[in-house]
């Protein structure tokens, strides 16, 4: 079975400075997808980037990117020019490539923007 | 709607009661996923939808849990004998269950409370 690791429970990051958030994963599969979900107080998990695991570019979303090496299994999230509107957990989560299967989610971490 | 909704928001019951959960994905989506995020942990998943019929429900934890979609969009999860350990958020998403990259969107869930 597929298994996403975070090892940073919390995290905090200085307004407008930068922060990367660590995720490791476990799979047998050559291809799958890779996500980064933000979850703020209000509980609504949120897309905040994907991967694809055939793409060897890696993903950006203007201040979001990540750094994905499918040989290390590492997909970590680099946050720029953090915003006090950043703070939330944030959890990575795997899928694989069948249509509608369900994502695995890492137990998340907390970020604190501090102004 | 515009969004997944799930109602109701928070819910408290006592041991051994029986609950009613549910979800109301957004229009037109026929993939809907039941998750459950335990108190400092990413949600794991339930069961899954395709339409009417339960796709997938290998991640239900036993048989006092149950989920039904009667007509391809609510969808009510369902736990009997309620215990303190089903204490915790159960979030639903819905999918537009077109494409083996299509994006599942997060409701802002209910939070359980089983005293």
């Amino acid at each position: 079975a597929q298994t996403v690791t975070q090892s940073q429970p919390e995290m905090s990051v200085q307004e407008a400075e930068t922060v990367t958030l660590s995720c490791t994963y476990d799979t047998s599969e050559s291809d799958y997808y890779l996500f980064w979900y933000k979850q703020p107080p209000s509980r609504q998990m949120i897309l905040v980037i994907r991967q694809e695991a055939y793409k060897q570019q890696n993903a950006t979303e203007n201040r979001f990117s990540v750094n994905f090496q499918k040989a290390a299994k590492s997909f970590s999230l680099k946050i720029s020019d953090s915003q006090l509107g950043d703070a939330a957990m944030y959890f990575c989560a795997y899928r694989n490539t069948l249509e509608n299967t369900p994502l695995v989610f890492g137990k998340g971490t907390r970020l604190s923007v501090i102004a | 709607g515009a969004g997944v909704s799930q109602t109701p928001s928070n819910k408290v019951t006592e041991k051994g009661k029986y609950v009613e959960l549910r979800c109301d994905p957004i229009s037109g989506h026929t993939a809907l996923y039941w998750y459950r995020q335990s108190l400092g942990q990413g949600p794991e998943f339930l069961i899954y939808f395709q339409g009417t019929g339960a796709a997938d429900d290998s991640g239900l934890p036993n048989d006092r849990f149950f989920a039904v979609r009667p007509e391809g969009s609510v969808s009510t999860l369902k736990i009997q004998r309620t215990e303190r350990g089903d204490s915790a958020v159960y979030l639903c998403a819905s999918s537009a269950g077109q494409g083996v990259i299509e994006t599942q969107y997060f409701g802002p869930g209910t939070r359980l409370l089983v005293l």
